[in-house]
């Protein structure tokens, strides 16, 4: 069974601090792992796609990696802002042609001043 | 914004009633997707449309009941709906494309918040 788990499920930090949020999946066969963001009540926005050959692609204040032998990732956001606030899932691709995702539980996020 | 617009934003309806939820995408897309976002659950998928065409029903019940016109919109009919169906309706488009080296990102509308009573 294909499956997505992110941990810590909620993490509150301080304005100007980092963190890094984990993901663990089973989704066979692999094709390529999402990090999305998603504000309260909005649908989610992408933040980055990598494929089983790219360890690491950065958006800006954000970077992520992937571990494809440990079937691991993580998200890592640098100085966070109050906008940063939201909830962050990790999805993972089945195949490329098809487009079936597998979706995390999602980090809720809170970025304090 | 995304490019996938959804309407209404809210909506708030009684077990009796009948009600339709809008999707449309501005991107050129092929592929159309149906979602539903409890609290505190993964995004579960619910219909899936390729080229107009339903590939995906996850085992939905019949009080949902998705139609898509052509390649731009998608709807999301309801009736005789139950509290539980209370939750974000998320809607999302792609452009589906073979092989290794696509993405087929999704891009997601805003969302219907429904709450049923």
């Amino acid at each position: 069974k294909n499956q997505v788990e992110q941990s810590p499920q909620s993490l509150i930090i301080l304005e100007g601090k980092n963190c890094t949020l984990q993901c663990n999946y089973t989704v066979s066969p692999f094709s390529n792992l999402r990090w999305y963001k998603q504000d309260t009540g909005r649908g989610p926005v992408s933040l980055t796609i990598m494929t089983f050959s790219e360890n690491t692609k950065s958006n800006g204040r954000y970077t992520a990696t992937l571990d494809a032998d440990t079937k691991q990732s993580s998200l890592h956001i640098t100085a966070s802002q109050l906008s940063d606030s939201a909830s962050y899932i990790c999805v993972g691709n089945v195949t490329s042609a098809g487009n079936m995702l597998t979706f995390g539980g999602g980090t809720r996020l809170m970025v304090k001043p | 914004e995304t490019g996938v617009t959804q309407t209404p934003r809210h909506l708030v309806m009684g077990m009796t009633n009948k009600k339709s939820l809008k999707c449309e995408q501005h991107l050129g897309h092929n592929a159309m997707y149906w979602y539903k976002q409890s609290a505190k659950k993964p995004l579960e998928l619910m219909f899936v449309y390729n080229f107009k065409e339903q590939t995906e029903n996850n085992s939905v019940p019949s009080r949902f009941s998705p139609e898509c016109p052509n390649s731009s919109h998608l709807f999301l009919h309801l009736h005789t709906l139950q509290p539980e169906d209370s939750a974000l309706y998320l809607c999302a488009s792609s452009q589906l494309a073979e092989g290794p080296s696509s993405y087929n990102e999704q891009f997601f509308g805003p969302g219907t918040r429904l709450t049923v009573l």
